[in-house]
């Protein structure tokens, strides 16, 4: 079965560049996305269709797509940016859509 | 503001039946697919399907076909997920979430996200 592949964890500094990967087989011909969940709370989107970001997410927050992979870039990164971040996208058929493992950032 | 409210945590024996409500306000109901997705405890995120609330059609994950069902109501603006023969590895937080493409179109974002809702399969 298709199957999203991100990183179980990334780990960076406050003020560095997080950047976090995504790779599948059906990016090429499928739009990826991306949101952000802290514990407790209901995921949020933060990119969608590869690179745009919604209303109110800061401009920190950046997607882009090479081939098979997509990545979430994260610039500046603040305290605040700690969470647990998951890609999703339909399968290459387009008749079902998956998520993503899961990459747990961690600001040190 | 748009919004999405979920009924509340359940508990249920396992072999039981569990029905989620999802109250979608602040836009038009049949403009938007939505879809649900679960999270067991310490796990990630689990698509299960997806519902067209104007015309009612569903397209279920191959792993939860023949014991979900996913309805609607236009008249309260309501989308329901029933997932039957319960068992522990269900037990899990069940969210409903807007497709932010207009209908006829879907498999876009997932731009709004109810509040979730607990759900404990436990003898």
């Amino acid at each position: 079965s298709y199957e999203l592949t991100q990183p179980p964890s990334v780990s960076v500094s406050p003020g560095q560049t997080a950047r976090i990967t995504c790779s599948g087989d059906a990016l090429p011909k499928q739009f990826a996305y991306w949101y952000q969940q802290k514990p407790g709370q209901a995921p949020m989107l933060v990119i969608y269709k590869d690179t745009e970001r919604p209303s109110g997410i800061p401009e920190r927050f950046s997607g882009s797509s090479s081939g098979t992979a997509v990545t979430l870039t994260i610039s500046g990164v603040q305290t605040e940016d700690e969470a647990d971040y998951y890609c999703q996208s339909p399968d290459s058929s387009g008749t079902y859509v998956i998520f993503g493992g899961g990459t747990k950032l961690t600001v040190l | 503001q748009v919004q999405l409210v979920q009924s509340g945590a359940e508990v249920k024996k396992p072999g039981a039946s569990v029905k989620v409500s999802c109250k979608a306000s602040g836009y038009t109901f049949t403009s938007h697919y939505m879809h649900w997705v679960r999270q067991a405890p310490g796990q990630g995120l689990e698509w299960m399907g997806i519902i067209n609330p104007s015309g009612g059609s569903t397209t279920y994950a191959q792993k939860f076909q023949g014991r979900l069902t996913m309805t609607r109501d236009t008249s309260t603006s309501k989308v329901y997920m029933e997932l039957s023969s319960l068992r522990s590895e269900d037990t899990a937080v069940y969210y409903c979430a807007r497709d932010r493409a207009l209908a006829p179109y879907y498999y876009d974002a997932m731009d709004v996200w109810g509040q979730g809702t607990t759900v404990t399969v436990s003898s």
